[in-house]
């Protein structure tokens, strides 16, 4: 149980291209779902969190408005990164939460984004 | 603020040499402790969560311990597939951070064969 499924795995595009990540929990009820970004060799660094049917929270230093978020069904979660540039270019993972904090996340295989 | 340390930042075993990754950790109420492993290219994946000190997890290899201070995964007889990142993490609670987790850095394991 506790599967989370992360699509694309892999984007490769141009600069100014916009692309979308979906995150889907497939078979429990994700209220919470969260945002990852990860550099090689360091640990994961939170994007933002975002709770079904409301606006996502982020974290100081993402730009809301390059990193969109949509969390519109209990089991879907999208991250599109607006008009991206090669120094968007990283690992990308999602994870989703049944909503309590003393239940563990449980997370997507990442997509590898690279910006040309 | 809470705060996950884990030492060390790497291991190299052989297979069948036991060891152990520590996970310290100070929070204000813990509400469980878990562990992840982290393949390369890949999303943590969840091993164990832990609640209160004392309290022991296994799954095949890896038995998971917490004290009141920290952690400790436990290899015994680790083979080459055991290689990996291992991820201990914390969760948030109360106000607007609710449910966030506080990672450590992570122990990078490496088993020879």
């Amino acid at each position: 149980g506790a599967v989370v499924s992360q699509h694309p795995s892999r984007v490769i595009c141009k600069s100014g291209t916009s692309v979308k990540i979906e995150c889907r929990s497939l078979d429990f009820q994700a209220t919470t779902m969260f945002w990852y970004r990860q550099f090689p060799k360091q640990s994961l660094m939170l994007m933002a969190t975002s709770n079904e049917g409301s606006k996502a929270t982020y974290e100081q230093g993402v730009e809301k408005d390059k990193f969109l978020i949509n969390h519109a069904s209990l089991t879907l979660s999208t991250l599109t990164v607006t008009s991206a540039h090669p120094e968007d270019s990283s690992f990308y993972i999602c994870s989703a939460g049944q909503g309590y904090s003393n239940q563990p996340q449980h997370f997507g295989d990442g997509t590898r984004l690279s910006i040309l | 603020e809470d705060q996950v340390t884990q030492s060390p930042e790497a291991l190299r075993l052989q297979e069948g040499e036991s060891s152990s990754l520590n996970c310290s950790y100070t929070v204000s109420g813990l509400r469980g402790l878990f562990w992840y492993r982290q393949d390369p290219g890949k999303g943590p994946e969840f091993l164990f969560t832990l609640y209160s000190a004392g309290e022991e997890k296994e799954k095949e290899r890896l038995k998971a311990t917490l004290t009141k201070k920290e952690s400790f995964l436990h290899i015994t007889a680790p083979k080459p597939e055991d290689s990996a990142t291992y991820l201990c993490a914390v969760p948030n609670a109360g106000g607007t951070s609710y449910g966030k987790l506080t990672f450590g850095q992570g122990t990078i394991l490496t088993v020879h064969p």
